[in-house]
């Protein structure tokens, strides 16, 4: 769903390198969600966001933040990147006004790709 | 605390043979769940929730309470079926808690 980008795709980066991770979205949502993908673990909520002015940890926050610009944007920032932070890093979005009877769908994005060396 | 379990990581059958993708969960509240996908170079997405009752691509998943179950079953797979998925379990606020996926490979 092209409506849910992510920038940049792929990086590499070294330990200690501050990294920001960008995520727009035109689908008007105004949930917003960051998680990372790693092999036989799943995908694990970083943070999420209900609107501008709403931020929650999620279960993996620590060495992670974030910044909720705008509806459309939301940043994930790693301040000291560290090795164990590879990993596959996935946006995603929803609708606080889902239909009723029906529960909110999360639209994702590409993911992004972060190596840290 | 919300768990969801996939016990296979890696599920391999031959096209035509039924297939079956098992999810468990743990979870206080009342259930909400969903079956997410990811195919080759595409994006993460919605294949089906529990709350629709719906069948999707030849697939369906019935929420059981008692054995806290959410497996997803086709008759006859498909090549095409090959994939990543992902169980979820929506807790509160709209967060959702992930499985640790199971790679469906569909032998021709």
């Amino acid at each position: 769903d092209a409506d849910v980008t992510q920038t940049p795709r792929n990086r590499i980066t070294k330990t200690g390198k501050r990294i920001m991770l960008e995520c727009s979205q035109t689908k008007g949502h105004d949930r917003m969600y960051w998680y990372r993908q790693d092999p036989g673990l799943g995908l694990r909520l970083i943070y999420y966001s209900f609107d501008v002015k709403d931020i929650n940890k999620g279960e993996i926050s620590d060495g992670y933040s974030v910044s909720r610009q705008a509806q459309a944007k939301f940043s994930l920032s790693l301040e000291s990147a560290i090795p164990n932070q590879t990993a596959l890093y996935f946006c995603a979005t929803s609708d606080l006004r889902s239909k009723a009877g029906t529960t909110d769908t999360q639209y994702f994005g590409p993911g992004t790709r972060l190596t840290v060396l | 605390a919300q768990r969801v379990t996939q016990p296979e990581k890696l599920l391999s059958v031959f096209k035509g043979a039924p297939v079956e993708l098992k999810c468990n969960y743990s979870y206080s509240g009342s259930p909400e769940l969903f079956w997410y996908v990811q195919y080759s170079r595409q994006r993460l997405q919605l294949l089906l929730r529990h709350i629709s009752r719906e069948s999707i691509k030849g697939f369906t998943a019935d929420l059981n309470k008692g054995e806290t179950s959410f497996h997803l079953k086709k008759p006859f797979a498909q090549e095409e079926d090959s994939a990543m998925y992902y169980c979820a379990l929506r807790t509160s606020y709209g967060k959702l808690t992930f499985g640790q996926g199971t790679i469906l490979t569909v032998h021709p």
